[in-house]
């Protein structure tokens, strides 16, 4: 299978600093990165779709100048927290569909634990 | 618009009963189902899915799920559960129109405790 790592696994910052997580596809390019934010005890929220050479796709609700991503090559994707608070504290999950064999799967990144202070 | 349901917050199981987790969907068209398992503080693996063909899917770590469109389920099951499969298990849907990536619709996970 497909291997998606992200960077860091966890981090803790002060209230109103930026924080950078990144997402890369080890072993396939894709094109599509997909990042999720998950509470504790609940599902998968789908935030954007990273689109490589081209702007992000958001989910209605979610700040794309709060969220600030870019997919600067065809295997990295970063998701900036700008501004952090303690409410954005949270799992951040990216995916990248691979799409050797017909549907494409999402392979997951470990996930980012962020801890905002 | 699409979406899957997971009925059961939590899933007890003796180590080796047979386990099921429930799942029901809502697409238009024909479904593309997926399973996956989540441990604690890590990101999702895939576990198996559902294209077309078999109603039976074999999947990884001795998983399978079963189709039915009848009932617009997708059961993962296990005949044999071992403590090591206990984890957060997520069931997931996604449209089988060509052209373009489709957007993947996950329920709310059950979370699946197997008792030594």
């Amino acid at each position: 299978g497909a291997v998606v790592s992200q960077h860091p696994s966890w981090v803790i910052c002060k209230s109103g600093t930026s924080v950078k997580i990144e997402c890369r596809s080890l072993d396939f390019q894709a094109t599509t990165m997909f990042w999720y934010r998950q509470f504790p005890k609940q599902s998968l929220m789908l935030m954007a779709t990273s689109n490589e050479g081209s702007k992000a796709t958001y989910e209605q609700g979610v700040e794309k100048d709060k969220f600030l991503i870019n997919h600067a090559s065809l295997t990295l994707s970063t998701l900036t927290v700008t501004s952090a608070h303690p409410e954005d504290s949270s799992f951040y999950i990216c995916s990248a569909p691979w799409t050797s064999g017909s549907p494409e799967t999402q392979y997951f990144g470990p996930g980012t634990r962020l801890l905002v202070l | 618009a699409q979406s899957v349901a997971q009925p059961e917050d939590q899933v007890n199981v003796a180590e080796g009963n047979p386990l099921t987790v429930k799942c029901t969907y809502s697409v238009s068209g024909n479904p593309y189902l997926f399973w996956y398992v989540q441990y604690p503080n890590r990101g999702l693996q895939f576990l198996l899915k559902y294209i077309t063909g078999d109603n039976l899917v074999k999947g990884s770590y001795g998983f399978e799920a079963e189709f039915n469109k009848s009932q617009t389920s997708f059961h993962l099951k296990k005949p044999s559960a071992l403590v090591s499969d206990s984890a957060l298990y997520f069931c997931a849907v996604r449209p089988s129109f060509s052209g373009g990536y489709q957007k993947v619709t996950f329920g709310t996970g059950t979370k699946l405790q197997v008792i030594p």
